[in-house]
């Protein structure tokens, strides 16, 4: 079974819209990470956002917000007032358990942002 | 004040060649990783050191090496190289398991 699951492979959002994008995990260990990259045609790849499975609140960086709900096993992130410069495929990946394991990424969800 | 970098950036060469890809990083952080990305964008962990010391290995042909000097440099040897090794190659370390990995540029290989 896969770790990570994004069923969007591409999405588009007007300019100075919010958009959503989806992500599902499966674990059973309690205790894992929730991680969102972007990855803009240029390749690198760039940590967004951070989620931790103990964590209460849901995870906030500028435009960026995740939308976590544990019970539903989703990750969701949240891109508000988008950019041109938004446009990027987006990972969501996982870490599980306390010490230094893999990320299990997603296949990626490609934004687009229209002007 | 590069973080975590990789070279060469490009790497063009023939099958059947071996070939070495370098990794440094600056921040101090004792877990290095590499990982393949293909041509669909999937994104697949290879292998992880902590402090010198082999941790993950996945599934890779035996033709691919790690090799760690010191905590700060992970490079990966590749050798009799396929068309199935085109790919992105990417660098990261971490510290804490609860903070993100930061990621080189890539290592984009293409095979003739």
């Amino acid at each position: 079974a896969q770790k990570i699951t994004q069923t969007q492979p591409g999405m588009f959002v007007q300019e100075k819209e919010a958009v959503t994008l989806d992500c599902t995990y499966d674990t059973s260990d309690p205790s894992y990470g929730l991680f969102w990259y972007k990855q803009p045609s240029s390749g690198e790849m760039i940590f967004l956002i951070y989620q931790g499975s103990y964590d209460q609140q849901n995870a906030t960086e500028g435009r960026y917000s995740l939308n976590f709900q544990k019970a539903r096993k989703s990750a969701n992130l949240v891109i508000s007032a988008s950019q041109l410069g938004d446009s990027a495929m987006y990972f969501c990946a996982m870490r599980e358990g306390p010490g230094m394991g893999r990320l299990y990424f997603g296949r990626g969800t490609q934004l687009t942002v229209w002007p | 004040d590069t973080a975590v970098s990789q070279t060469p950036k490009y790497l063009v060469t023939q099958m059947g060649n071996d070939k070495s890809i370098k990794c440094e990083q600056n921040l101090g952080h004792d877990t290095m990783y590499w990982y393949k990305q293909d041509s669909k964008k999937f994104l697949k962990i290879m292998f992880s050191y902590n402090n010198k010391e082999l941790i993950i290995n996945e599934t890779v042909p035996n033709r691919f090496s790690p090799k760690s000097p010191d905590k700060a440099h992970l490079n990966l040897h590749i050798n009799s190289l396929e068309l199935g090794d085109s790919a992105v190659y990417f660098c990261a370390s971490s510290q804490e398991w609860a903070q993100p990995q930061h990621f080189g540029d890539g290592t984009r290989l293409s095979i003739l």
